[in-house]
């Protein structure tokens, strides 16, 4: 079975400041990787996904993420953040044989002027 | 228009009370789900249908059951509401494993 750890609940961050939110999964088969932004009161907004190929992913709003098979993790990046990515981030892993998203618990961004 | 939409966004009921969820989603996706975000922001996934199969997670209570009238549409039926079913509930749809489409979310509080 899968499953994700986000190894931060919560990261505080100045506006323009560089972030890392950390993301590892574990699986026995191959696996899709998801970003997924949800803002105060709102649904999941899709930032990025891994499906194959180039293992440095570009999504929304100036995120990216990186795919390392090898210590199995997702890492979402951002090289300068803003006030409105104020938010929680949650990472997602399904088994490419069938669809269920399996996530993470998320991690709250905190952008402070 | 709105991909995935849920309605009602909010609903407030008694204990004990029954009621209904309904989703639909526009994009022709094969599959559909229903999540659970409980207060802790963690999200855990109830049913997947995709028109042939109904995946149930073992641990969702029979009190709730998906009801499917049409590929496009899955509804959540709650039976005899607990304080515990406060919650947001989260429909989605994807083609495949390639990523969900989630609805606005629906914010269920049992008093």
């Amino acid at each position: 079975a899968q499953s994700v750890t986000q190894l931060d609940s919560q990261v505080p961050v100045f506006e323009e400041a560089p972030v890392e939110l950390r993301c590892n999964y574990s699986s026995s088969v191959s696996v899709y990787l998801f970003w997924y932004v949800q803002y105060p009161n709102q649904g999941l907004q899709l930032l990025l996904k891994y499906l194959s190929g180039s293992t440095l992913v570009k999504g929304i709003n100036g995120f990216e993420a990186e795919f390392n098979k090898s210590q199995t993790s997702f890492h979402l990046r951002k090289p300068s953040v803003h006030i409105s990515d104020t938010a929680e981030y949650f990472c997602a892993v399904s088994e490419r044989s069938q669809g269920n998203l399996i996530f993470g618990k998320g991690t709250k961004l905190s952008v402070k002027p | 228009d709105t991909a995935v939409s849920q309605t009602p966004k909010y609903l407030v009921t008694q204990m004990g009370n029954d009621k209904s969820i309904k989703c639909e989603q526009n994009l022709g996706h094969d599959t559909m789900y229903w999540y659970k975000q409980d207060s802790k922001k963690f999200l855990k996934i109830m049913f997947s249908y995709n028109n042939k199969e109904l995946i149930i997670n073992e641990t969702v209570p029979n009190r709730f059951s998906p009801k499917s009238p049409d590929k496009a549409h899955l509804n959540l039926h709650i039976n005899s509401l607990e304080l515990g079913d406060s919650a947001v509930y989260f429909c989605a749809s994807s083609p495949s494993s390639l990523g969900y489409t989630f609805g606005s979310g629906t914010r269920l509080t049992v008093v």
